[in-house]
């Protein structure tokens, strides 16, 4: 079974910690995404990288910033976590064959900062 | 810019009763349409896609959806809810630039009674 793993279900860190959030993916995707997700907002992109090494902001970027070393793995990277980076964080990954077939996602990571 | 409307924030339907979630989108050109499930604490599952073709498109779970390029809809139904579809339901359209990346709506929360 095709799988997108995200390292942590839970998390919890201190206000201005550095924190690495990682996903990888076993499907040889080109594209990989990182979603924040929280009440009321939806799914808001942050980065997505379509090649290693590639990486393109989002809507939100601010605050983050992302690393594609290896085609399977994207890492997100809070520099400095803020007690608004409390949330839902969603990895999905999508191939470019055969036209546009959807994301597969992770479990998601469930981020507090305090 | 492309954007997805699910106007219902929150929806509830008795067990057994026919459901219909509402997704309206806005694209410059012919799209692919999506819906994801949520359950809680969960990544998003895929239910059902529309590339082309027939306009009502058949997914997992029972659910399907139909394609209403007049009206830019694609609604999701299914014929007689059952509880363990409590969940959260997006819709998504794409691709949009690189990455053949997907916009998403902001989700359409679903309580099952009994």
């Amino acid at each position: 079974d095709v799988k997108v793993t995200q390292s942590s279900r839970y998390l919890v860190k201190r206000t201005g910690e550095k924190v690495f959030l990682e996903c990888v993916q076993d499907m040889d995707h080109e594209n990989m995404f990182w979603y924040r997700q929280d009440p009321g907002l939806g799914l808001r992109l942050i980065y997505f990288s379509y090649d290693v090494k590639m990486k393109e902001k989002g809507d939100i970027p601010e605050g983050y910033s992302v690393s594609r070393e290896k085609k399977e793995r994207f890492s997100l990277i809070l520099e400095s976590a803020s007690t608004n980076q409390t949330s839902m964080y969603l990895c999905a990954s999508s191939s470019n064959a055969g036209g546009v077939r959807g994301y597969t996602f992770g479990s998601g990571t469930r981020l507090t900062v305090v | 810019a492309q954007s997805v409307t699910q106007p219902d924030i929150h929806i509830t339907v008795s067990e057994g009763a026919s459901l219909e979630l509402r997704c309206n989108y806005s694209y410059g050109a012919t799209p692919y349409l999506f819906w994801y499930v949520q359950s809680p604490g969960q990544g998003l599952q895929l239910l059902l896609k529309y590339f082309s073709g027939d306009t009502l498109v058949q997914g997992i779970k029972g659910f399907e959806a139909e394609f209403k390029r007049s009206q830019s809809s694609f609604n999701l139904r299914k014929p007689s809810v059952h509880w363990s579809d409590a969940a959260e339901y997006f819709c998504a359209v794409g691709p949009a630039g690189g990455g053949n990346k997907l916009t998403f709506g902001t989700g359409t929360q679903l309580k099952v009674e009994l």
